[in-house]
């Protein structure tokens, strides 16, 4: 069964303490790794696609990169409009590009 | 481009009663998705659609009906509310291609049954 499991579920930083968020998955055939950032009362927020293992992909203080089991979203010299709450999904080759998510990380950065 | 635009924003439902949540793109997608969110959880598909006329079951669709009529649209029927249908309601869209496909997610209807 395809799965997706984030850790940690909740993440409280200093302004400009770097971390990392996790996102393990199970998939029968990766297709893609999404990572979307939801504000309270928003809808997700695309951030990030990565296709393969290897693959690393940035957005000013955000870091995405893909291994075969899991993915890892670094977060440099936070501040604290970046936080959010943190949605990992994955889709798998024969899902008819249906997305599996994560119960998400919530990340608190105080200033 | 307005994206994925929702309405309404919030409704509170009686035991029994039906509605219909609306749900439009503009970007032209093929695709279209309805998902639910519960507290602390991730989101659960419940409907989706490839194209017009064309719907498919999601991981949780006890409860719910849709219809694909136009590229656009695509709403989704509560028949007979009850309060485990209580939650936040995202439409997302995508277009399909080779490899996995952004979807773009809409700003929520949230629904409360009492």
């Amino acid at each position: 069964e395809d799965q997706v499991t984030q850790s940690p579920e909740a993440l409280r930083l200093q302004e400009g303490e770097s971390s990392s968020l996790n996102c393990s998955y199970t998939v029968s055939g990766l297709r893609g790794l999404f990572w979307y950032r939801q504000d309270p009362g928003k809808g997700p927020e695309f951030l990030f696609t990565l296709y393969s293992a290897g693959e690393e992909k940035e957005k000013e203080r955000l870091k995405a990169t893909l291994t075969k089991k899991e993915s890892f979203l670094h977060i440099t010299a936070p501040k604290p409009e970046d936080s959010a709450t943190y949605l990992c999904a994955v889709q798998a080759k024969d899902s008819s590009y249906k997305l599996i998510f994560g119960s998400g990380t919530r990340l608190l950065v105080r200033p | 481009n307005a994206g994925v635009t929702q309405t309404p924003k919030f409704r509170i439902l009686k035991i029994g009663q039906s509605m219909t949540l609306q749900c439009t793109q503009d970007m032209n997608h093929n695709y279209m998705y309805w998902y639910r969110q519960d507290p602390g959880m991730g989101l659960k598909l419940i409907y989706y659609s490839v194209g017009a006329g064309i719907t498919d079951k999601g991981e949780v669709p006890n409860g719910y009906n849709v219809s694909r009529s136009t590229t656009e649209d695509f709403p989704l029927r509560l028949e007979l509310a009850a309060p485990s249908q209580t939650s936040v309601y995202f439409c997302a869209s995508s277009y399909q291609g080779l490899f996995g496909e952004t979807q773009y997610f809409g700003p929520g209807t949230r629904l409360l049954v009492l």
